[in-house]
């Protein structure tokens, strides 16, 4: 595999269920972020790791819990969901958490909640 | 503080035609400036940047932006638009104070006519 992988590509959960969304890239990245890309609305950051600590935090809900296990490898972890969480998520990686470094984006997850 | 506008949530063109998407950006510091392409169902990918040095940056595709400081511009420009051209175009905007995080627009859906 090559480039920044997420699984799974198509998840259905009710508001009960506990998942997990699992990112990977395979590019010697330090940093790794998680994106919300809703229908109609702008592309919101939700958390950054830099060396697998996490340097970014925007305000988002409990009910999302990342895990950075190592510099690789990246988990959003999803509990309680509301249906306004549906949304395509998007994994993205960069050489450095520094602002001339592009991201490099996986497929996304496409999440619907009901 | 930074921020990106892209002019136009929709732009239509026909085939052969000149592609111009509008950028403009605001930054508190020298800009960083990037252009993706989002194809229907994947995640984004990188065109080109533009970080220092030459102010007109040449991309994958056949596109190219220009920085223009002095307009606060990064317009994307492709001569000849393609059926294949058809996608989500983002600008995004970071800079050495924000380290990773990159602003996003609000993107510009292309339309190409046969």
């Amino acid at each position: 595999e090559t480039g920044v992988t997420q699984t799974p590509r198509h998840l259905v959960m009710g508001m009960t269920n506990k998942k997990s969304l699992k990112c990977e890239q395979h590019l010697g990245h330090n940093a790794m972020y998680w994106y919300k890309q809703s229908a109609k609305k702008p592309l919101e950051l939700m958390f950054v790791y830099s060396l697998e600590e996490r340097v970014e935090n925007n305000s988002v809900p409990s009910r999302f819990s990342p895990e950075c296990p190592n510099s690789s490898h990246l988990f959003l972890h999803l509990h309680t969901l509301q249906p306004e969480d549906s949304a395509l998520y998007l994994c993205a990686s960069s050489l450095a958490w520094e602002g001339a470094s592009e991201q490099y984006f996986g497929p996304g997850t496409r999440l619907t909640v009901t | 503080a930074q921020s990106v506008t892209q002019l136009g949530s929709h732009v239509s063109v026909s085939e052969g035609a000149l592609v111009l998407l509008r950028c403009n950006y605001s930054s508190s510091v020298p800009p960083y400036l990037f252009w993706y392409v989002q194809y229907p169902n994947q995640g984004l990918q990188l065109l080109l940047k533009y970080t220092t040095g030459a102010t007109l940056v040449k991309g994958i595709n056949g596109f190219e932006a220009e920085f223009k400081k002095s307009e606060t511009s990064f317009h994307l420009t492709k001569p000849s638009a393609h059926m294949s051209d058809a996608a989500e175009y983002f600008c995004a905007v970071s800079g050495t104070g924000n380290a990773g995080k990159s602003t996003f627009g609000d993107g510009t859906t292309l339309t190409v006519k046969p």
